[in-house]
């Protein structure tokens, strides 16, 4: 049982690029988020997927896309990357699809910088 | 909406000493409360959880939290440090009804000193 688990770990890119981060979980929940972290700014919600087959916006989702491809996995994709994407990013789940009253369980994280 | 504020954006404690960090948050409900710890390198992990009933919460690690709801807070507590409790700890606010997200504070790092 893994949990949640994120790749890549670091990633570097270049003004413009594009990436696609992965996570998937092995708990069989129906939530999925992605969060940024940025010092003094504690955790901000990019997009979350209450359940299969559903995504919605959270905070801070320009520049972002996400894809729920199935139950266990749901990515996040850097269309073009900019130096004010960079950032540590966290893929979390839960087990209902009522977000605010439940547990997340959180992956290691992915490191990205943007030059 | 509801937020959290966590004032103290890092504390040093001594190794043994007590500890407390401040959680206050802003919801016009009963709110569902979390405390949640990263160590260094490492993803979120909960510390325990307010719903409802007994207002002194115990959770892993021997860390415990007292709501109260006169003065809109949930603060974490441990009699006793161990250097290992060395992280960043935040304290978050979950809403109910329908599908509602959790707000995450910003965070104290906690540093434990010889």
């Amino acid at each position: 049982n893994a949990g949640v688990t994120q790749t890549p770990k670091f990633q570097v890119l270049k003004t413009g690029q594009s990436m696609t981060l992965q996570c998937a979980q092995d708990m069989n929940h129906n939530s999925m988020y992605w969060y940024r972290q940025d010092p003094g700014m504690g955790l901000r919600l990019i997009y979350y997927s209450a359940s299969e087959g559903t995504t919605d916006k959270g905070e801070v989702p320009n520049g972002y896309n996400v894809s729920r491809l199935n139950k266990r996995e749901f990515s996040l994709r850097l269309e073009s990357a900019a130096p004010s994407q960079t950032s540590v990013y966290f893929c979390a789940s839960s087990n209902s699809g009522t977000g605010g009253t439940d547990t997340q369980y959180f992956g290691p994280g992915t490191r990205l910088t943007v030059l | 909406a509801q937020s959290v504020t966590q004032p103290d954006i890092h504390i040093t404690v001594s190794e043994g000493a007590s500890l407390e960090l401040r959680c206050n948050y802003s919801y016009g409900a009963t709110p569902y409360l979390f405390w949640y710890v990263q160590s260094p390198g490492q993803g979120l992990q909960l510390l325990l959880k307010y719903f409802s009933g007994d207002t002194l919460v115990q959770g892993i690690k021997g860390f415990e939290a007292e709501f109260k709801r006169s003065q809109s807070s949930f603060n974490l507590r441990k009699p006793s440090v161990h250097w290992s409790d060395a992280a960043e700890y935040f304290c978050a606010v979950g809403a109910t009804g329908g599908y509602q997200k959790v707000t995450f504070g910003i965070g104290t790092k906690l540093q434990v000193i010889p």
